[in-house]
């Protein structure tokens, strides 16, 4: 079955450092990968994503590759602010009407 | 750009009653899953409709139950209410997937259920 795993948190980074959490996958076929995100005491908002191997996804600064090689699909951030502080959601899609497959999430904490 | 509705946000109910939460799609979008998110959990499918059909299950309880009506909103229904129901319900809406478009879903903002 579809399985994401993605770096435990809770990651506690310094205004303008660089970000990385890691995120790897199995899956069936050739899913579509994303990153998701929830800021304190609201929803899931789509943050990026891509659909096949070696394509980068970027929004706001951030971006993820997608790897089939290694099966891995890691965020980064080279200059991370205090608000985007958060938890971040690993996923992964394959095939169609199928249910979203998420990591157990990574809360990320700026601090000024 | 228009978002997945839920309604309500917040709900509280009491142990054995009953309970409905509404979701509106995407307008465009034809399919439309529930999740479930409990406390510092990640989201768990429960149950996905397409042109009013259901398309998949997840681990939905049999106390629930969902539909998808003819302008593509969905609700959940939830009876017997336990204090383990209590969580975030989330609903998202997808385009039905072809080769023109992924099916990325949109999330709404959650319903959240208390049960005391």
């Amino acid at each position: 079955g579809n399985s994401v795993t993605q770096m435990e948190g809770p990651v506690t980074l310094s205004e303008e450092a660089f970000l990385t959490i890691n995120c790897t996958y199995t899956a069936t076929g050739y899913p579509s990968l994303f990153w998701y995100v929830q800021y304190p005491g609201e929803g899931l908002q789509l943050l990026l994503k891509a659909t096949k191997a070696d394509d980068k996804g970027s929004n706001k600064g951030f971006e993820a590759t997608y790897r089939k090689e290694t099966t891995s699909f890691h965020l980064e951030k080279g200059s991370v602010q205090v608000s985007d502080s958060a938890v971040y959601f690993c996923a992964l899609l394959s095939g169609g009407y199928q249910k979203v497959t998420f990591g157990t999430g990574t809360k990320l904490q700026v601090i000024p | 750009a228009a978002g997945v509705i839920q309604s309500p946000r917040h709900l509280i109910k009491e142990k054995r009653e009953t309970a409905t939460l509404k979701c509106y799609p995407i307008p465009r979008h034809d399919t439309v899953y529930w999740y479930q998110q409990g406390p510092g959990q990640d989201p768990q499918f429960l149950i996905s409709f397409y042109e009013k059909m259901q398309s998949d299950k997840g681990s939905i309880p049999d106390r629930f139950s969902a539909q998808q009506f003819s302008d593509y909103h969905s609700e959940l229904n939830m009876s017997s209410l336990e204090l383990g129901d209590s969580a975030l319900y989330f609903c998202a809406s997808s385009l039905a997937p072809t080769s023109e478009n992924t099916d990325t879903q949109y999330f709404g903002p959650g319903t959240r259920l208390t049960v005391l």
